[in-house]
């Protein structure tokens, strides 16, 4: 029941930016957009998130559309220890209705190149 | 200093044992999770804590008990294993329910 489709892989070289697209065009006005990513046998690592303005941390990039139905994370200087799964999420409410949760969806499998 | 901590790494079982997996968060966070992910890496969530109380339970069958001594700790409890429960378990924590959430390295559970 994830509310965002992102492509199954995508490859980049190293030392290049490695832009990764988002669809989330169910999204309400005042939901966030949160990136994470899980590196091989590693638990999920928070990146980014954003509502309407870009934002930038020292990891990455956040560009949202206008109209908010999508987003992309920019990982400027790709590197090698960047290759992971990375999860775009907009929180849906759990099950009981009163609280909201992150579901991950399938994500994109970054390959980062020599 | 690890932030969210979680034992043991590894635990492998046989069918029908009761096991636990502790977790615990150093970060001061009011929020506890637990997700499960399984062998096609879904990762999906199970519970969540807030101040000890369970405001999240997804649908996980009985044999699943949370349990929260205080607002740091959150274990897991699973009685009469089942093969299907085989997969990595994650806790996490987060400050509020909104707030970004911080992940333990995973307890990879075998059931034999």
């Amino acid at each position: 029941d994830a509310k965002t489709t992102q492509p199954p892989s995508m490859d980049c070289a190293e030392g290049r930016a490695a832009n990764l697209p988002c669809n989330h065009s169910t999204i309400s006005g005042n939901e966030y957009v949160y990136w994470y990513r899980q590196i091989h046998s590693q638990g999920p690592q928070y990146i980014i998130h954003g509502l309407k303005n870009n934002e930038t941390n020292e990891m990455a990039s956040l560009i949202i559309t206008e109209d908010r139905k999508s987003s992309t994370l920019i990982l400027p200087h790709a590197t090698l220890r960047d290759t992971a799964v990375y999860y775009c999420i907009v929180r849906v409410k759990s099950s009981g209705g009163s609280n909201y949760k992150l579901t991950f969806g399938k994500g994109t499998l970054l390959t980062v190149n020599p | 200093d690890t932030a969210v901590s979680q034992t043991p790494k590894y635990l492998v079982t046989q069918m029908g044992n009761d096991k636990s997996i502790k977790c615990e968060q150093n970060l001061g966070h009011d929020t506890m999770y637990w997700y499960k992910q399984d062998s096609k890496k879904f990762l999906k969530i199970m519970f969540s804590y807030n101040n000890k109380e369970l405001i999240i339970n997804e649908t996980v069958p009985n044999r699943f008990s949370p349990k929260s001594p205080d607002k740091a700790h959150l274990n897991l409890h699973i009685n009469s294993l089942e093969l299907g429960d085989s997969a990595v378990y994650f806790c996490a924590s987060s400050h509020r329910t909104l707030d970004t959430q911080y992940f333990g390295p995973g307890t990879r559970l075998t059931v034999l």
